[in-house]
């Protein structure tokens, strides 16, 4: 079955820095990958849609500027949570979607945590 | 705006009994659901979905029942075992900004009593 890798799963970093997070997808070609932010007994928020060679697609309220988003490969997209601050802290959620609009897969998840 | 949500935060189960879990979706041009099982500190782990030309689907220990008149959806999981206990989502595929999504619910917290 499809399979989806994210790294890290935990990862703890300074105020002010910069933290990426990696979502590969390992047996399939993902031509959209989205990118979710789960705070504490919280649902899943979509924070941002990319399609391999186009530029993210925000949700509203999400900061494009804080959170960068690259979709340089049909394998490969990354979020890079810049200039961190103790409230970007949560648990990061990467999906993958094939060529069909119906097959999501999920990766395991990245807790940051900011201090 | 328009989400999928769900009916009760939590659900206590006894081992053994069966469990139903709602969601209401507000959406009628959604086409395809999903049921997703998470545990804590894991991504969302993939159960069953179905299509809206659908209204029941079953797989194993589980059915997804979906009601297009009242736009509800349903899991139903039998014989229910320690290893269910979780949060569960429902998830709605919507078209829009050009493109389809997933919009989740709110999540229950399965909790299975031994």
């Amino acid at each position: 079955g499809a399979v989806v890798s994210q790294h890290p799963s935990r990862v703890i970093c300074k105020s002010g820095t910069s933290v990426k997070i990696e979502c590969r997808s390992l047996d399939f070609q993902a031509t959209t990958m989205f990118w979710y932010r789960q705070f504490p007994k919280q649902s899943l928020m979509l924070m941002a849609t990319s399609n391999e060679g186009s530029k993210a697609t925000y949700e509203q309220g999400v900061e494009k500027d804080k959170f960068l988003i690259n979709h340089a490969s049909l394998t490969l997209s990354t979020l890079t949570v810049t200039s961190a601050h103790p409230e970007d802290s949560s648990f990061y959620i990467c999906s993958a979607r094939g060529r069909n609009n119906y097959g999501y897969t999920f990766g395991s998840g990245t807790r940051l945590t900011v201090v | 705006g328009e989400s999928v949500g769900l009916h009760l935060p939590t659900l206590s189960v006894q081992e053994g009994d069966n469990s139903i879990i709602n969601c209401a979706y507000s959406n009628s041009a959604s086409d395809y659901f999903i049921w997703y099982k998470q545990e804590s500190g894991k991504g969302p782990q993939f159960i069953i979905d179905i299509r809206s030309n659908m209204d029941k689907r079953q797989g194993q220990r589980v059915t997804v029942l979906l009601n297009k008149t009242v736009k509800h959806l349903s899991l139903q999981i039998a014989a229910t075992q320690p290893g269910d206990s979780a949060v569960y989502f429902c998830a709605e595929n919507r078209f829009r900004s050009n493109d389809y999504k997933l919009s989740f619910g709110a999540g229950t917290t399965v909790t299975v009593r031994a």
